[in-house]
């Protein structure tokens, strides 16, 4: 199975700021990364697919890079709405997994 | 509208049987991928499986094969996870989600259920 290390687990931090977040894959997954972000007692929601590509209705401020083992999903500036479990998932090869996700609450 | 209605919340004793369902509506039912993913208590995201309701093609993750069938009904739109045998580390919220094809046989899980809470408890 191809495992993904995202990073930080937990991240503080303010309305406004610039945030990153980082996912590693135990092995070259190509672009075929999704982001998703969930709130506490909500189903997740898609933010990004294809490691860059923007899902339908998703704000600007966030943005999505990389290729092979390492990917990024940047949120340009913070909104109180932000804060919430962000999850990276490879859908390169089965079994589909997730990573540990991370964290990000406000300072 | 897309939307994947999931069934409600089940209490059962370890050993008992268990179906769950999920229903779409809103986009046609055969063309897309539907799988399960399990999140425990205050725990993270994990895949268990899919299945193709045109022909009920199914893929499981590892870690769930064995444990849980997952199934269709494509007439009336259903997609099913079940177990014969639950165990207390069953416990947990588990999400139906399309699994949508954007490029070859890769995926994006564009619409979700709202989750069904399992609580398995002597």
């Amino acid at each position: 199975d191809i495992q993904l290390t995202q990073s930080p687990s937990f991240l503080s931090a303010s309305v406004e700021d610039r945030v990153t977040l980082t996912c590693r894959a135990s092995q070259g997954i190509n672009n075929y990364l999704a982001w998703y972000q969930q709130k506490p007692g909500k189903a997740p929601k898609l933010l990004i697919y294809a490691a860059s590509t923007l899902q339908s209705g998703v704000p600007s401020r966030f943005s999505g890079s990389g290729s092979g083992t390492e990917f990024t999903l940047t949120i340009s500036t913070l909104q109180p709405e932000d804060f919430a479990t962000y999850y990276c998932q490879q859908v390169n090869s089965y079994p589909l997994t997730f990573g540990g996700g991370t964290k990000v609450e406000i300072k | 509208e897309v939307q994947l209605v999931q069934s409600g919340a089940e209490v059962k004793k370890p050993g008992e049987s268990l179906k769950m369902s999920c229903k779409g509506s809103g986009y046609t039912f055969t063309s897309h991928w539907i799988g399960w993913v399990r999140q425990m208590p205050g725990k993270g995201l994990e895949w268990m499986g899919n299945i193709f309701p045109g022909d009920s093609d199914t893929r499981y993750s590892p870690s769930f094969q064995g444990q849980v069938t997952i199934s269709v009904d494509k007439s009336i739109s259903t997609a099913y996870l079940q177990w014969s045998s639950l165990k207390a580390s069953d416990t947990a919220i588990y999400y139906c989600a399309r699994h949508a094809l954007y490029t070859g046989r890769r995926y994006k899980l564009d619409f979700w259920g709202q989750g069904t809470l399992v609580t398995v408890s002597s």
